[in-house]
């Protein structure tokens, strides 16, 4: 079945550092791929999303490009700050009209000042 | 105003007891899920229902029964609580079942059986 795998955390990074949450995804026919963000005590936003192979998603600086090739998702920022802190989650749906989200572990980042 | 709201925020209850989780959208949108979150923040659909018909049923026990009265309304009903059930609840919504569209989530009911 459909699955997704992404790095487990915790990552904890100096504020202004660059990271990178890997995922990597399982699927037959051609998902879209999504980071969604929780932020403590709330529910999921949507960060970004993919809906084709070699779409780049991007949001607040965040990006990730829909890897066909490598079955990867991975999000990355260039500079994190301390509001970043929250836990990341890849996820992916389905064809056709099963639309409900598969969720990676998710990883929880810290940011400090 | 808010888009996706659930009641009640916080839910304790003993065990054996019958409770209910109520979501509302208010977005126009046609699907709404629900979703379970462990302790270890793993998320895992149970139900889903598209124009008050239920699309997607997950192999959770039949104490849960969702409910959908209209489309901006998905209940979530629980029988006989264990202590399993204890997790944080979302209910979502998204404009159809496509796989391309985003999902709104609600800020989720947090349920503790004691």
């Amino acid at each position: 079945g459909n699955s997704v795998t992404q790095m487990e955390g915790p990552v904890t990074l100096s504020e202004e550092a660059f990271l990178t949450i890997n995922c990597t995804y399982t699927a037959t026919g051609y998902p879209s791929l999504f980071w969604y963000v929780q932020y403590p005590g709330e529910g999921l936003q949507l960060l970004l999303k993919a809906t084709k192979a070699d779409d780049k998603g991007s949001n607040k600086g965040f990006e990730a490009t829909y890897r066909k090739e490598t079955t990867s998702f991975h999000l990355e920022k260039g500079s994190v700050q301390v509001s970043d802190s929250a836990v990341y989650f890849c996820a992916l749906t389905q064809g056709g009209s099963q639309g409900n989200l598969i969720f990676g572990k998710g990883t929880k980042l810290s940011v400090k000042p | 105003d808010t888009a996706v709201s659930q009641t009640p925020k916080y839910l304790v209850t003993q065990m054996g007891n019958d409770k209910s989780i109520k979501c509302e959208q208010n977005l126009g949108h046609d699907t709404m899920y629900w979703y379970k979150q462990d302790s270890k923040k793993f998320l895992k659909i149970m139900f889903s229902y598209n124009n008050k018909e239920l699309i997607i049923n997950e192999t959770v026990p039949n104490r849960f029964s969702p409910k959908s009265p209209d489309k901006a309304h998905l209940n979530l009903h629980i029988n006989s609580l264990e202590l399993g059930d204890s997790a944080v609840y979302f209910c979502a919504s998204s404009p159809n079942p496509g796989g391309a569209y985003e999902q709104f989530f609600g800020p989720g009911t947090r349920l503790t059986v004691l």
